[in-house]
């Protein structure tokens, strides 16, 4: 079956870096999707990793590694608006289906 | 403007009470999909559909139904509400499959009493 693990919560301060990790078990890897929600809003795509690597994108990069399971969303020079829950998920196997983590929600404060 | 619309944003229903929630996307997306939002649970699958007339069930479907008569179009029926059902709902929609960016609705908050 499949599972996904993030951390629930994380605080930060305003200015630094952070590193939300999320591991991962699925039968038939697809790739892993990031995706920001800010409190009462919808989530919104961030980034589509298929590859292992390190994809930069402004402020934000994630990180995949297939082989141990893991990826992590790298946020650079926090700012307020950073604070949201950040959502990892992995399609599963060859199904439409796509499987979300609980989600990490990150407090960025001054 | 691209976006999904859902409707309504807000209901409070009673228990039994057959009830529709409508999705509409316009940027003529393949793929669409209905989650639930639940605290401590995150986001789980209702049903997803990959094109007109197919669709499929997701993590949870019980006690919900979908249809896709129309490509734009992907409502979701709760036949009979019960109080376990109270969650937010968000439909998504994306281009081709689900392996690439889904666009959010702005979510349905149902209670059912």
């Amino acid at each position: 079956g499949q599972n996904i693990d993030q951390p629930t919560e994380m605080t930060a301060t305003e200015g630094a870096i952070v590193q939300i990790n999320c591991t991962y078990q699925t039968s038939g890897f697809n790739g892993l999707f990031w995706y920001q929600q800010h409190a009462g809003e919808a989530p919104t795509f961030l980034s589509y990793n298929v590859l292992d690597g390190l994809e930069e994108k402004g402020r934000f990069s994630s990180f995949l590694s297939r082989s141990k399971g893991y990826s992590y969303l790298l946020l650079k020079e926090l700012q307020m608006k950073d604070s949201a829950s950040y959502l990892c998920a992995v399609p599963s196997g060859n199904t439409g289906k796509l499987i979300f983590g609980q989600g990490t929600t990150l407090q960025v404060k001054p | 403007e691209a976006q999904v619309t859902q409707n309504p944003r807000y209901l409070i229903t009673v228990t039994g009470k057959k009830l529709t929630v409508t999705c509409s996307q316009n940027m003529n997306h393949e793929y669409m999909s209905w989650y639930r939002q639940d605290p401590g649970l995150g986001l789980r699958q209702i049903y997803y559909s990959m094109n007109v007339e197919v669709t499929d069930k997701g993590d949870v479907p019980e006690g919900y139904k979908v249809s896709r008569k129309e490509k734009r179009n992907f409502p979701l029926i709760l036949e009979s509400p019960s109080p376990n059902q109270t969650s937010l709902y968000f439909c998504a929609s994306s281009f081709s499959d689900l392996y690439n960016e889904q666009f959010f609705g702005p979510g349905t908050r149902l209670t059912v009493l």
